[in-house]
């Protein structure tokens, strides 16, 4: 069964305090990753696409990185405005559904 | 502003009520997903539509159903409403249908069944 799973589930960071997210993944094929940061009582906002191992984008204070099973979202410096739900979703070959994880809830302290 | 539309903002409706829910893709967009976020929840996937066509079935219960109309807007209905309904219904639109391209999400509809 096509499955992703994020951890942790909930993260308490330090202002300035590095730190990386994982979302792990069991599919058949990947077409794509996604991730996403949700606000709550918001729409999930895209963030990054990943198609291949060893594929990496970055974004001010987020980089997201791929290998065969598993993503990381690593966060440097983060401030408190990075405070929000991080999503992880996978798009599996020959489907048109999105997997998505659970989220990491992630708190910056000031 | 990802550029999809959902309307109302919030809904509170009685059980055993119906309800519509609307969702303007992002100009270009040929593709509609619903998905359902209950309170502390993930994402769970209901429908997926793509130029009018059912493309893609999730975990979408009898009582729910969705369309696509020809000028790409779609509509989920919800009837028979029961307490468990109460949730953020999200609508996403992407480009070419799922085919390695990144969704984007409206800032959905929250319906309260009281």
């Amino acid at each position: 069964e096509d499955q992703v799973t994020q951890s942790p589930e909930a993260l308490r960071l330090q202002e300035g305090e590095s730190s990386s997210l994982n979302c792990s993944y069991t599919v058949s094929g990947l077409r794509g990753l996604f991730w996403y940061r949700q606000d709550p009582g918001k729409g999930p906002e895209f963030l990054f696409t990943l198609y291949s191992a060893g594929e990496e984008k970055e974004k001010e204070r987020l980089k997201a990185t791929l290998t065969k099973k598993e993503s990381f979202l690593h966060i440097t410096a983060p401030k408190p405005e990075d405070s929000a739900t991080y999503l992880c979703a996978v798009l599996v070959s020959g489907t048109y559904k999105y997997i998505f994880g659970t989220g990491t809830r992630l708190k910056v302290l000031a | 502003d990802s550029g999809v539309t959902q309307t109302p903002k919030h809904l509170i409706t009685a059980t055993g009520q119906r309800v519509t829910l609307r969702c303007s893709p992002r100009s270009g967009d040929l593709s509609v997903y619903w998905y359902q976020q209950s309170l502390d929840q993930g994402l769970q996937f209901l429908i997926q539509y793509y130029n009018g066509e059912e493309r893609a079935k999730g975990n979408i219960l009898e009582r729910f159903s969705a369309q696509q109309f020809p000028d790409l807007h779609s509509e989920l209905n919800l009837s028979s409403l029961e307490l468990g309904d109460s949730a953020l219904y999200f609508c996403a639109s992407s480009e070419r249908g799922g085919s390695n391209t990144e969704a984007f999400f409206g800032q959905g509809t929250r319906l309260t069944v009281v």
